[in-house]
């Protein structure tokens, strides 16, 4: 089945400045992926997703890149301000187009 | 919209013991989705429900564990005799369809097991 790994655990930035965040795939069939934000005590909230027909997309300050070919794909946080501080989770459809298979989460923390 | 709404949202049980968690999907969504999260394992699909009907409960233990939607307002997910390694934050999705449709993720709730 669908495996996502989700490269950095932890990432600290200055206010400002951006962020990455990367995620490899392993099922050439995952065609939709979204990214979730999960504050500390909280659920996930979605941010951003992008479907495997794009390799580019762009929300304010969020833009996703997909790689099909190397089965990677990143969020990048540009201009990043304090209450971008959370866990960030990249996931993966899969096969079967339903569930989401989920990275193991990125802590983000913006310094001021 | 209240969103997807999870009952209750902290829940302590003995061991051995039964749990019952509820989920009320976001009205006109015909994708239900479970999903538990811990520290150690993070975010695993658990079971999904498409127009009330169980498709996949690949992620569900086996012997212990079941879901069920007795109608589109809401579903169960019932841990029998459960075990400290059942303590996570349980997770109802719901979502418009399957097919890269975002899913929409309720508060949780925190089970732990004594």
């Amino acid at each position: 089945g669908e495996k996502v790994e989700q490269h950095e655990s932890t990432l600290s930035v200055r206010e400002g400045d951006s962020a990455v965040i990367n995620c490899t795939y392993t099922d050439t069939a995952s065609s939709y992926f979204p990214w979730y934000k999960q504050e500390a005590g909280k659920s996930l909230h979605f941010v951003i997703d992008i479907r495997s027909n794009v390799d580019r997309k762009q929300s304010q300050r969020l833009i996703v890149l997909l790689d099909k070919k190397a089965k990677r794909f990143s969020l990048h946080i540009t201009a990043t301000q304090p209450e971008d501080s959370a866990i960030y989770f990249c996931a993966a459809n899969g096969t079967g187009n339903y569930k989401y298979v989920f990275g193991a989460g990125t802590r983000l923390k913006v310094i001021a | 919209n209240a969103g997807v709404i999870q009952t209750p949202r902290h829940k302590v049980t003995g061991k051995g013991q039964e749990a019952t968690l509820w989920c009320e999907p976001i009205s006109g969504h015909s994708a239900v989705f479970w999903y538990r999260q811990t520290i150690v394992q993070g975010l695993e699909f658990l079971t999904y429900f498409r127009n009330q009907a169980p498709i996949d409960d690949s992620g569900m233990p086996k012997e212990r564990f079941s879901a069920q939607m007795p109608n589109q307002s809401h579903s169960t997910l019932k841990i029998q005799s459960t075990q400290p390694q059942d303590s996570a934050v349980y997770l109802c999705a719901s979502s418009l369809g399957q097919g890269g449709y975002e899913q929409y993720f309720g508060p949780g709730t925190r089970l732990t097991v004594l």
